[in-house]
């Protein structure tokens, strides 16, 4: 158990639909990342951040988008969905903002979206 | 940018043999690099880290990396295989700026024979 929960773990929705996936970080981590994980395309970063401001964004559509709370968790809001956004989505977290030798992420064990 | 490489999508080998997955990175300077492991249905679970020092780094489950600067590769090796080591692995890399996204490969899936 890495520490990092997210919820829900399966998520089952139709196309054209919007959905929020929640994530909780370590205690103390005050880095969140998101990661999409798909058939096609793999492992991606989507974005980062960090004590409650953007500080990263990687291969992340329009039409998704993140915050991070004063609590520290982070929510990924995606719309419109599309059979495509069927993938394994990841959050990770991490103590600090940029790398270091301590600064390890730490993964959740992800949201399943099935889109239909 | 930078990119990271795992040649074989998928390795079986069988329990009690030795096992070598590799890992190349394209980087301009020496990144931070990780292994990863994913077992089925289960999230990412760190097997060991690469940031500096001794080139050789051992991880947990009896996994150990060796980083090799002159060819870009961060391969893992473990001496001898147990059915429970398969699952997918995935060599990560990371940057020491702001945004510390990592990058990973493709993964290779490791199949155990009894």
């Amino acid at each position: 158990d890495s520490g990092v929960t997210q919820t829900p773990k399966h998520l089952i929705t139709a196309t054209g639909q919007r959905v929020t996936l929640r994530c909780s970080p370590r205690s103390g981590d005050l880095s969140v990342y998101w990661y999409q994980q798909s058939l096609d395309q793999g492992l991606q970063f989507l974005i980062q951040y960090y004590n409650g401001e953007e500080r990263a964004k990687g291969n992340i559509l329009e039409r998704f988008s993140a915050q991070q709370f004063p609590d520290l968790h982070s929510e990924l809001n995606l719309s419109s969905l599309e059979l495509g956004d069927s993938a394994l989505y990841f959050c990770a977290s991490s103590p600090r903002l940029a790398g270091g030798p301590t600064d390890t992420q730490y993964f959740g064990p992800g949201t399943r979206l099935t889109v239909l | 940018a930078q990119s990271v490489t795992q040649p074989d999508i998928h390795i079986t080998v069988s329990e009690g043999a030795s096992l070598e997955l590799r890992c190349n990175y394209s980087y301009g300077a020496t990144p931070y690099l990780f292994w990863y492991v994913q077992s089925p249905g289960q999230g990412l679970q760190l097997l060991l880290k690469y940031f500096s020092g001794d080139t050789l780094v051992q991880g947990i489950k009896g996994f150990e990396a060796e980083f090799k600067r002159s060819q870009s590769s961060f391969n893992l090796r473990k001496p001898s295989v147990h059915w429970s080591d398969a699952a997918e692995y995935f060599c990560a890399v990371g940057l020491n700026n702001a945004g510390n996204m990592l990058t990973f490969g493709g993964g290779t899936r490791l199949m155990v024979k009894p």
